[in-house]
């Protein structure tokens, strides 16, 4: 079947690591980012969001830091599962409270080894 | 409360051939937009629309046409397939409150190969 991971970066942790996927993003009046996860098959799945007027959010094991100096968003997943196993994307956003277009990375493939 | 359908799951085409790819929302989603995926090149959009009667294009409009009667339903057509339209073909959509702390709702997936 077709592979999405076909030339992306890829991550390789170990299970109970902690993995940082890191995504350049492209355009400096975005306000408003979100990862994606998305599994073999699927579409992309909603992880955490966070608005330009924040550095950091955190969710249930997954951390967001948002650089806007550097244009630059990290995802940080703690004692990652073999379940993390995916590709993540980044994508940007304006206009968070209306509608507009989102933007997505290529992906970073995260591989976990049990 | 299905989310997002996409239908169908899988389709083959002959170049020139038309279709239909169908999208529909159960979540009274007023923002809905369609995406392909290709290997390595992420989700690019392809229209998008805020409301029923309401289109717009994306980064990759060239080749599709949508419309958009009901809140409900986003169906995307192909007028001539062409190879090049070998995609995996993904809708999303989101409330009208705006994203935030929610993100956008995307569908399983169309994969269409257009030989």
């Amino acid at each position: 079947g077709e592979s999405v991971g076909l030339h992306l970066p890829t991550l390789s942790v170990q299970e109970g690591d902690n993995s940082i996927i890191n995504c350049a993003y492209s355009n400096s009046a975005s306000d408003y980012f979100i990862w994606y996860k998305q599994e073999s098959g699927k579409g992309p799945q909603f992880i955490i969001d966070i608005r330009s007027n924040m550095d950091k959010r955190q969710g249930q094991r997954v951390t967001v830091l948002l650089n806007k100096t550097v244009k630059h968003l990290s995802l940080q997943i703690a004692a990652t599962q073999p379940g993390d196993s995916a590709v993540y994307f980044c994508a940007e956003n304006m206009g968070n409270s209306g509608y507009s277009t989102l933007t997505f990375g290529k992906g970073t493939m995260l591989l976990v080894s049990p | 409360n299905a989310g997002v359908t996409q239908t169908p799951k899988f389709q083959v085409l002959k170049t020139g051939q038309s279709m239909t790819l169908q999208c529909a929302q159960d979540m009274n989603h007023e923002y809905m937009s369609w995406y392909r995926q290709d290997p390595g090149m992420g989700l690019r959009l392809i229209h998008y629309s805020v409301g029923a009667g309401i289109t717009d294009q994306g980064e990759v409009p060239n080749g599709y046409n949508v419309s958009r009667s009901t809140t409900e339903d986003f169906p995307l057509r192909l007028l001539s397939a062409a190879p090049s339209q070998t995609s995996v073909y993904f809708c999303a959509s989101t409330r009208s409150g705006g994203a935030f702390n929610y993100g956008y709702t995307f569908g399983s997936g169309t994969r269409l190969t257009v030989v």
